[in-house]
């Protein structure tokens, strides 16, 4: 079965730029969680949504946003983005809400 | 809130040294999961284990065991006869649900970054 997959692979954008990132999940699989990894750090939760509801939120600002559709992909937005969005975005699947989550292999996002 | 503390941050082995990565975590809750991923220089996060809160049996995968002791809140990955190809960045993680299906997602460590020279 194919596992969590990302797209695109690499962006670049400049400051003030909006950007859209997609993750379908693993087959079967109906939640979808979105982290951010700035360089040389752990991952930083950012949205948590099962059954395309949002179930959890972390800290971050109002500029980042997420959705899930019927088939359960998700995409997440960044409006008006700062130096600092640059890191690595990754979504993680999972079954349900309390079951392990797979990664994808990410985007790179950088901002110039 | 959740915390998670690799103190460790580089360690470096000879090839078939053992290596022991520490974890201590921090929450509130008395439902809660641990977890352990390896993320190799190409990003994608790999899963290794994940421990609740009720199981503290040490559990051993092949070359992999993994200590759990509520007592210290701690969580330690052993690798046994380390190969260079278990290069990489590990990382230790958290999680708590919520009767109401809330979610705060997997709170991370650092990372240790664990180099095994041949």
């Amino acid at each position: 079965d194919a596992g969590v997959t990302q797209s695109p692979t690499h962006l670049i954008k400049t400051r003030g730029q909006h950007v859209t990132l997609r993750c379908s999940p693993i087959s079967g699989h109906k939640s979808v969680s979105w982290y951010q990894q700035v360089l040389g750090q752990g991952p930083q939760f950012i949205f948590q949504y099962y059954e395309k509801e949002e179930r959890g939120r972390g800290n971050f600002p109002d500029r980042f946003s997420a959705r899930q559709f019927p088939n359960y992909s998700s995409e997440l937005n960044v409006n008006a983005l700062l130096l600092g969005d640059s890191a690595l975005y990754l979504c993680a699947s999972m079954i349900g809400t309390l079951d392990t989550q797979y990664f994808g292999p990410g985007t790179r996002l950088t901002v110039l | 809130a959740q915390k998670v503390t690799q103190a460790q941050t580089e360690i470096s082995v000879v090839e078939k040294e053992d290596v022991t990565l520490d974890c201590v975590y921090e929450t509130r809750d008395t439902t809660y999961y641990l977890f352990w991923y390896k993320q190799p220089p190409s990003g994608e996060l790999v899963f290794l284990i994940r421990r609740n809160s009720f199981d503290e049996q040490n559990e051993i995968s092949g070359r992999y065991s993994w200590n759990f002791q509520k007592s210290t809140s701690s969580f330690n990955f052993t690798i046994t006869a380390s190969q260079v190809v278990d290069s990489a960045v590990y990382f230790c993680a958290l999680s708590c649900y919520y009767s109401g299906g809330g979610a705060d997602g997997l709170t991370f460590g650092k990372g240790t970054h664990l180099i095994i020279q041949p």
